[in-house]
């Protein structure tokens, strides 16, 4: 069964560094989707970023990118110039795109960012 | 509506009652999943409907936990004796699911459950 793991439960960066915030999974299957959201206070669930297991490059979205080592099964979400806004939750999920479960989209324990002035 | 949308908001209700939450997901959207979250804790997985396809509901907890999806589009997760243990936000999302393409799922605010 498909597994990720987060294993920084909690983490401190300064405003205006950059922070990488680490996921790994675990699955046998060559074709999945490896998904970051992020949570705040409120509790909304935000889509921050999307990658795919056959995209040569690794994502971009903003200040958001994914350090993606396949090889390796890490996903890890990068952060650059963190805003105190950045202060939340974050999420990384995958989907297996075929098999018994196709399309089921299972989460990490997340990671709680803090951000300090 | 143009999000998720997920009834009621709160409940609060007694140890031992049972409880229907509702979630009506985005027009068109095949996959659909309930998710709960603890205070502080992450998105534990409950189950999954994907189209006409029976549903993954390797996540319920125990068999006082079941979930429908009537026609594809709405469901209901229903908890029935509920135990001070239930007590969480209850998460539902809906995404379309396409292979290799990036769909990703569309949260509801959640339905946060207190049993007392």
């Amino acid at each position: 069964a498909q597994k990720i793991t987060q294993t920084q439960p909690g983490m401190f960066v300064q405003e205006k560094e950059a922070v990488t915030l680490d996921c790994t999974y675990d699955t046998s299957d060559p074709s999945y989707g490896l998904f970051w959201y992020k949570q705040p206070s409120s509790g909304e669930m935000i889509f921050l970023i999307y990658q795919g297991s056959y995209d040569q490059q690794n994502a971009t979205e903003g200040r958001y990118s994914l350090n993606f080592q396949k090889a390796r099964k890490s996903a890890n979400l990068v952060i650059s110039a963190s805003q105190l806004g950045d202060s939340a939750m974050y999420f990384c999920a995958m989907r297996l795109n075929y098999g018994g479960s196709q399309g089921n989209l299972i989460f990490g324990k997340g990671t709680k960012l803090s951000v300090k002035p | 509506g143009a999000g998720v949308s997920q009834s009621p908001s709160n409940k609060v209700t007694e140890k031992g009652k049972d409880v229907e939450l509702r979630c009506d997901p985005i027009s068109g959207h095949t996959a659909l999943y309930w998710y709960r979250q603890s205070l502080g804790q992450g998105l534990e997985f409950l189950i999954y409907f994907q189209g006409n396809s029976a549903p993954d509901k390797s996540g319920l907890p125990s068999d006082r936990f079941s979930a429908e999806r009537t026609g594809g589009s709405v469901s209901t997760l229903t908890i029935q004796r509920t135990q001070q243990e239930d007590s969480a936000v209850y998460l539902c999302a809906s995404s379309l699911v396409v292979t290799r393409t990036n769909t990703e799922a569309f949260f509801g605010q959640g339905t946060r459950l207190t049993v007392v």
